[in-house]
């Protein structure tokens, strides 16, 4: 069935440094979610990527999609303590619009102050 | 406007006993999605349900079940609980399959 992949699962980094997580499709995809999970929470939706090659910023975060639409990439510049959890990227499992996602295994990071 | 709303935000129960966790979506969101969160298996898909209809199901046992209620409200079930139910199960909703918020979820304990 269709899968999606994420390494590192685990990233220890110093304050200040960057940080990056990358997730795999074995399916094309229509689009790619990105979520994060602080310790003790729920996931809290950071970003949808629709278009092949899209680059999307949010403050220290950037997310970018794939030209095959099968895989993305999150970068954190400069992580600061408050970057720390776990990220989850999560595909549609049918339908574009259904609320079936595929998740990833999740990237956790640890920031070291 | 108020959130994704779990309840209750934990359960113990016995093997074998049956469960029913509730979820109330964002005001306006008719799909509603339910997840198993566990260390091992991470996030899985159960089912989701849009205008009471259940539109897409996972890979789970008949054990597990859902409904939607006409206010969008919804409910799962899980039938004879396995010590392996123990997990965080998610509620999450959307409006137009943009971006899910997720419920606080409901820790189930099975011993």
């Amino acid at each position: 069935g269709q899968q999606v992949m994420q390494i590192p699962q685990y990233q220890h980094v110093q304050e200040g440094e960057d940080f990056t997580t990358y997730c795999n499709s074995s399916t094309t995809l229509s689009n790619i979610q990105w979520y994060k999970q602080r310790p003790g929470g729920h996931p809290v939706f950071l970003i949808q990527l629709v278009k092949s090659g899209e680059v999307k910023k949010q403050k220290r975060l950037t997310f970018q999609f794939g030209e095959a639409k099968k895989n993305s990439s999150l970068h954190i510049t400069a992580t600061q303590t408050t970057d720390v959890g776990t990220y989850f990227c999560a595909g549609p499992g049918g339908s574009s619009n259904t609320g079936k996602l595929i998740f990833g295994q999740g990237t956790t990071l640890q920031v070291k102050p | 406007k108020a959130g994704v709303t779990q309840t209750p935000r934990y359960l113990i129960k016995t093997r074998g006993q049956q469960v029913t966790l509730s979820c109330s979506p964002i005001s306006g969101h008719r799909s509603v999605s339910w997840y198993q969160q566990t260390p091992g298996q991470g996030l899985q898909f159960l089912f989701e349900y849009f205008s009471e209809t259940q539109r897409n199901k996972g890979n789970f046992p008949g054990r597990f079940s859902g409904r939607q209620f006409s206010n969008s409200r919804s409910e799962m079930n899980v039938s004879t609980l396995e010590l392996g139910d123990s997990a965080l199960y998610l509620c999450a909703s959307s409006l137009q399959g943009y971006g899910y918020t997720f419920g606080s979820g409901t820790r189930l304990t099975v011993v």
